[in-house]
């Protein structure tokens, strides 16, 4: 069964620096989403892309945080400047279209020190 | 913002016994309604998708919707030990681009 891969599984990384995380999304599925679990916490939305456009983001998803699809398989979340609060555990999803379930990567945990 | 309320368990039952999950909401714009299911360091996997009211049957699990009462189920039937789990709600509304909104999830222990 496709799946949402998602690398690295865990990345450390010093308070101030830039962090990559990467996904592939499910091949035939044009919307991809980014959220973020803070440990013991609800999964928040931060971020839907659509069409290489953002077409939602909520308000966690500040300038610190890009998104970008490079090519025809990845879909990328950059933090620009991380700060302790980033550190949580990072979802990529993906679906067919806006109105469909969503599937899940299994994450990448992010520990900012 | 405490759009989806749910139940953070934790739930234990008897292997065999019937599992109800619930959740919350207040937004009355929401339309389609998912559960959940999230192994310890995994991502969520995705078990029952339903639009609108109305119950959706999928195997020993059946989803309930009911938005007069903002209030959602899942039950599992004759549960397994392999169920023990978080399940998690989650629900949008039908605007395109659709994020969604998750309950905080209940964790389930099914004992052998």
């Amino acid at each position: 069964e496709p799946e949402v891969t998602q690398t690295p599984s865990h990345q450390v990384t010093q308070m101030g620096q830039e962090v990559i995380l990467r996904c592939v999304p499910i091949s035939n599925h044009l919307y991809f989403y980014w959220y973020r679990q803070i440990l013991g916490q609800k999964v928040e939305f931060l971020v839907s892309f659509y069409n290489n456009e953002i077409s939602e983001k909520s308000e966690i998803f500040d300038d610190q945080f890009s998104v970008e699809r490079p090519d025809g398989s990845n879909f990328t979340l950059k933090i620009r400047s991380t700060k302790l609060e980033d550190s949580a555990m990072y979802f990529c999803a993906s679906s067919t279209d806006g109105n469909q379930p969503q599937h899940f990567g299994d994450g990448t945990r992010l520990s900012i020190l | 913002q405490k759009e989806v309320e749910q139940d953070p368990g934790p739930l234990s039952v008897p292997e065999g016994a019937i599992v109800s999950l619930n959740c919350t909401y207040s937004n009355s714009a929401f339309q389609y309604f998912m559960w959940y299911r999230q192994y310890s360091r995994k991502g969520p996997e995705l078990l029952m998708y339903t639009y609108s009211s109305g119950n959706k049957e999928d195997g020993r699990f059946t989803a309930q919707v009911d938005k007069s009462s903002k209030y959602i189920s899942l039950f599992i039937r004759d549960s397994q030990p392999s169920d023990s789990a978080t399940y998690l709600c989650a629900m949008s509304t039908s605007n395109t681009g659709n994020q969604f909104y998750f309950g905080t999830g209940t964790s389930l222990t099914v004992i052998p």
